[in-house]
């Protein structure tokens, strides 16, 4: 199947810095990215979804301007995380949905990325 | 929107099979999907079933849908300590957008 990558896998940075969390579909196109936060022993939430050449769809209770996304192209999603504090604590999980046809999709996970903030 | 829901924790002896659940409350959903965790990965896909399907196996995994009572279950026949791991069920919402169910732990006895 294909793959989706994220970088870095973990990463710990002071509170008021901020973080930038890749994710890359390596051998298939996405013009759909999807950004997920998970915290210890609980479910995925989907933050946002990043649309390729335009501005990502932001859920609900996601604040925009501290999690500031971009898709510049069509295998490259970042997401930062601005003036992070330590509740920015997380994993961090990004998917790319991979189209066939007209109407058939499948989406991709990447392995995550921890995020701790000291 | 979308509401999915699990039991938290399931423990069984190696050898047996596991069935774990999940409710949903949308009923729009094309596909249906079990994903596996394994402590600070990702997501595996382990399966899925089209909605319109009462049954699907694959190997040691069997999905059971029941649309009437909006109710999806996973079963792993021969259970082995590597399916330690947390599974979550996912449904879709409109385009392209998983929910997520609360996941459940299955921990294998040796």
């Amino acid at each position: 199947g294909a793959v989706v990558s994220q970088h870095p896998s973990w990463v710990i940075c002071k509170s008021g810095t901020s973080v930038k969390i890749e994710c890359r579909s390596l051998d298939f196109q996405a013009t759909t990215m999807f950004w997920y936060r998970q915290f210890p022993k609980q479910s995925l939430m989907l933050m946002a979804t990043s649309n390729e050449g335009s501005k990502a769809t932001y859920e609900q209770g996601v604040e925009k301007d501290k999690f500031l996304i971009n898709h510049a192209s069509l295998t490259l999603s970042t997401l930062t995380v601005t003036s992070a504090h330590p509740e920015d604590s997380s994993f961090y999980i990004c998917s790319a949905n991979q189209i066939y046809g007209t109407t058939g999709y499948e989406q991709y996970f990447g392995p995550g990325t921890r995020l701790t903030v000291t | 929107g979308e509401d999915v829901e699990q039991s938290l924790f399931l423990s069984v002896r190696e050898g047996d099979s596991s069935v774990i659940n999940c409710t949903y409350t949308d009923s729009s959903s094309t596909y249906l999907y079990w994903y596996k965790q394994e402590p600070g990965a990702g997501l595996q896909l382990l399966t899925y079933i089209f909605s319109n399907m009462d049954m699907k196996q694959d190997q040691r995994l069997t999905v059971l849908l029941n649309k009437k009572d909006k109710h999806l279950s996973l079963r792993i026949a021969d259970t082995q300590t590597g399916d330690s791991a947390i599974y979550f069920c996912a449904g879709t919402s409109g385009t392209y957008k998983y929910i997520f169910g609360t996941g459940t732990r299955l921990k294998v006895l040796a």
